[in-house]
């Protein structure tokens, strides 16, 4: 079992430009949560796909947006680069019946704008 | 809302000696209680969860942790500490119908040979 998968592992970005980062969740997990976690802090909640919809949605402007495949793989998108959205963007998959009380973890993919 | 408290951005202790790591948590219903840790530039690892069932659980590398009700507590600790245990704790909690986990700012430990 791979586990959760992110790609890339490291990615840099100019101020105002887009990026896609992906997850691939872990065998038999239907849901995918997003979570942004800067420097030094603890990881905050961006939202989570079920059903290719998003079901929740934390405190961040409509510029990070999602999606979730057939497949249950997701991709996290954001718009217009901010400095401040530099961070470790970490994936989560948790699987059926256990949502509350199971998730798994990618290894992250670090996003620096400048 | 849900929140989580870890008491201790940083901590040391010497190889072999006790680990304990604090974490405080509020909320208004009961809540699932997780401990993370995280190596440098890593995703987060579980190393243990409360979901209602023994107070007392036991997680891997030799952790453990108890909710304490009556303290709104969920301290992690490991009596003996190895220099592989050195890396980032999060502390975080989650409430059934809220897919929103809260996670604490992190306890760094430091473990001195």
């Amino acid at each position: 079992d791979a586990g959760v998968t992110q790609s890339p592992t490291h990615l840099i970005k100019t101020r105002g430009q887009q990026v896609t980062l992906r997850c691939s969740p872990k065998s038999g997990h239907d849901t995918v949560s997003w979570y942004q976690q800067a420097l030094g802090q603890g990881p905050q909640f961006i939202f989570q796909y079920y059903e290719e919809e998003e079901r929740q949605r934390g405190n961040f402007p409509d510029r990070f947006s999602g999606h979730q495949f057939p497949n249950y793989s997701s991709e996290l998108n954001v718009n217009a680069l901010l400095l401040g959205d530099s961070a470790l963007y970490l994936c989560a998959s948790s699987p059926p019946e256990q949502l509350y009380t199971e998730a798994f973890f990618g290894q992250g993919t670090r996003l620096t704008v400048v | 809302a849900q929140s989580v408290t870890q008491l201790g951005s940083h901590v040391s202790v010497s190889e072999g000696a006790l680990v304990l790591l604090r974490c405080n948590y509020s909320s208004s219903v009961p809540p699932y209680l997780f401990w993370y840790v995280q190596y440098p530039n890593q995703g987060l690892q579980l190393l243990l969860k409360y979901t209602s069932a023994a107070t007392l659980v036991k997680g891997i590398n030799g952790f453990e942790a108890e909710f304490k009700k009556s303290e709104t507590s969920f301290h992690l600790t490991k009596p003996s500490a190895h220099m592989s245990d050195a890396a980032e704790y999060f502390c975080a909690v989650r409430i059934y119908n809220n897919n929103d986990m809260r996670f604490g700012a992190g306890t760094r430990l430091t473990v001195k040979p």
